[in-house]
This record gives C-alpha cells, structure tokens and sequence, in this order.
C-alpha cells in the first residue's frame, strides 16, 4: 500500500458526461500527479500540481481539468467523455515540488469505462 | 522529445531462473534520472529501482539490479532468482533532471509483460 488513495476504484458512464476522480496524495506529500493508462497510449503524463498550484502539464485535453485544495488533494474533472477516455487513471504523489530525484508513488487507478 | 522503448512485449522465466528485461531511450539531456515500475494484476504501480544518470555504479535492489550503458542509452533490468510474484508488466520511465512542463515527468515505454513458470 503506497498510502495514496483514489475513488472510486471504477466508474461507468455515457458518452457526453462529467465525472471527477478523487486523490488523496500520502501524508506530508505536496505534489500530486495524474496519469492515464490506455491500450493505445500507454502510460503518460497529464498534469502534475504542487502545494495548490499547477506545477506541470502534458498531454492532457481541454475537456479535462483538475486541482490540488487546500487540504492537498486532488481532483481530475474529465467532462464531454468520449469512448477513447476509458482507462485507467493513476495519480502519484511525491514529497516535495517534483524535482527529478523523487519517487513518486503511486495509487491504485481509478478505472473508466465510457459507454 | 525524450522517448522510452521496450522492444519486448512479452517475457518469460523458469521460477528461481535469471531474466533481463531490456529498455533503451532518446534524449538529448546529460542528466536524467531512470526507472523500472512493476504492474502485477492489481494495477498498482510500484517502484523497482532506479537509477541516476551521472551515477556510474549500477543500482541494486535485492534481487533486481540494471545494467546502464549511458553511451548507448541502455537501461535493462536483470531479476535473479525469478519468484511466482514477480509476474506482472514492467514499465521502464525517464525523468528530465529539468522538471517543468512535460519534461519533468515520468516518460514510460509501453511495457513488457514478464511470466514466471514454476
């Protein structure tokens, strides 16, 4: 147990709906990160937040969004779901602002199937 | 753009044998920091080791150990004593020592799915 958290654990929904993924990063960890696994892009990168504020971004879509409140834990807001959105969705925290020698550990995923 | 290869979909071990799982990767930076993360069945990503790139000395955990060749942009990771639980998917990553829009994030290959037989 990496003592990051994610919910729910899965999620089924339509085409053109909104749903939020919930992480809650290890104690005393100030940044979070979101990724998204799929068959056919892997593992990459979506948004990384530190302390409240957005720190770093990939290949994340307009239709997403996300934020880090005051209590450190996150969101990820996917809305206008398509059919291509269903994977799985990790988020990662790590000590401090992200420099590259910091582990990041990571949650269980949250797994979306858009119908 | 850093990039991350695995060229071995799948593998497979005798219990208690030695595999080498391989991972090479295109950047143009001197300092970079390099992983293995583990994927058994449930999904969760766990971190095997890692390795920075200005360190000479291979990193060793236990029974895993990699050998990283920098001038070639190596990063393969060699598990000893091979053990039922050490099946699942294992992904190699890149981190930019530069952190910072995209670059300063886990990059990873697409993986390789490892088998143990007993």
């Amino acid at each position: 147990d990496s003592g990051v958290t994610q919910t729910p654990k899965h999620l089924i929904t339509a085409t053109g709906q909104r749903v939020t993924l919930r992480c809650s990063p290890r104690s005393g960890d100030l940044s979070v990160y979101w990724y998204q696994q799929s068959l056919d892009q892997g593992l990459q990168f979506l948004i990384q937040y530190y302390n409240g504020e957005e720190r770093a971004k990939g290949n994340i879509l307009e239709r997403f969004s996300a934020q880090q409140f005051p209590d450190l834990h996150s969101e990820l807001n996917l809305s206008s779901l398509e059919l291509g959105d269903s994977a799985l969705y990790f988020c990662a925290s790590s000590p401090g602002g992200g420099g590259a020698m910091e582990t990041q550990y990571f949650g269980p995923g949250t797994r979306l199937l858009v119908l | 753009a850093q990039t991350v290869t695995q060229s071995q979909p799948e593998m497979s071990v005798q219990e208690a044998e030695t595999v080498t799982l391989s991972c090479t990767y295109d950047t143009s930076e001197s300092d970079y920091y390099l992983f293995w993360y583990k994927q058994p069945p449930s999904r969760q990503m766990i971190l095997v080791i890692r390795q920075e790139a200005y360190k000479q000395q291979n990193a060793t955990e236990n029974r895993f150990s990699v050998n990283f060749q920098k001038a070639a942009k190596s990063f393969s990771l060699k598990i000893s004593d091979s053990q039922l639980g050490d099946a699942a998917m294992y992904f190699c990553a890149y981190r930019s020592f530069n952190y910072g829009g995209s670059q300063g994030n886990l990059i990873f290959g697409k993986g390789t799915k490892l088998s143990v037989k007993p």
